[in-house]
């Protein structure tokens, strides 16, 4: 099976930075994602790292080492509508198959 | 217009009622998924179709059943639906598996969401 683990909830100051953390074991490894989701609302994409290293875009920067199972998610000046589940996926290779597995997710409040 | 369509965007059914979950894409996707999300448990893998000949059980296929009528649409039925069957139901397509070029992500499209509860 696969091992995906985060933060549950994280509470952090509009304009300040965050970063949230994501841990993984599995076999297979072929890619991570980011994707934000707003409370009932559908997940969308917001970044994706296969290669170790930082990627970034605009206010969000995903890092990602292969060796240590870690990714994080950094968030700069935070805005109240960041408030959202920050979901942390990881496509897994296994019987011809692409397939995402996802953690939890990570509930992040900003506060004025 | 959503790219990824559900219907019914909501529903509440009782015990042993049989329930179809509908989504349609206009992405041209080969690939499509169903996903349920429950409080604390995240997104789990239900049924995968990677074209309309190829059906796919993921994690959690027990008492789901999934049918790709063609490209643009895969539904998802409870034959007989339980209470512990309350999610919330996602459909998502993507496009190639992905691979090392980070131009192609193979990323997932969602619909907008089902939310099912069993009486």
């Amino acid at each position: 099976g696969q091992n995906i683990d985060q933060p549950t909830e994280m509470t952090a100051t509009e304009g300040a930075i965050v970063q949230i953390n994501c841990t993984y074991q599995t076999s297979g490894f072929n890619g991570l994602f980011w994707y934000q989701q707003h409370a009932g609302e559908a997940p969308t994409f917001l970044s994706y790292n296969v290669l170790d290293g930082l990627e970034e875009k605009g206010r969000f920067s995903s890092f990602l080492s292969r060796s240590k199972g870690y990714s994080y998610l950094l968030l700069k000046e935070l805005q109240m509508k960041d408030s959202a589940s920050y979901l942390c996926a990881v496509r897994v290779t296994t019987t011809g198959a692409n397939n995402l597995f996802f953690g939890t997710g990570t509930r992040l409040t900003v506060i004025p | 217009d959503a790219d990824v369509t559900q219907t019914p965007r909501n529903r509440i059914t009782k015990t042993g009622k049989r329930i179809m979950l509908e989504c349609s894409q206009t992405k041209g996707h080969d690939r499509m998924y169903w996903y349920r999300q429950d409080p604390g448990l995240g997104l789990r893998l239900i049924y995968y179709s990677f074209d309309v000949k190829d059906i796919n059980k993921g994690e959690i296929s027990d008492g789901y059943s999934v049918s790709r009528q063609a490209q643009a649409k895969f539904s998802l039925s409870l034959e007989s639906a339980i209470p512990n069957q309350t999610a919330l139901y996602f459909c998502a397509t993507s496009d190639l598996a992905g691979g090392k070029a980070v131009a192609n992500t193979g990323e997932l499209f969602f619909g907008e969401g089902s939310r099912l509860t069993v009486l």
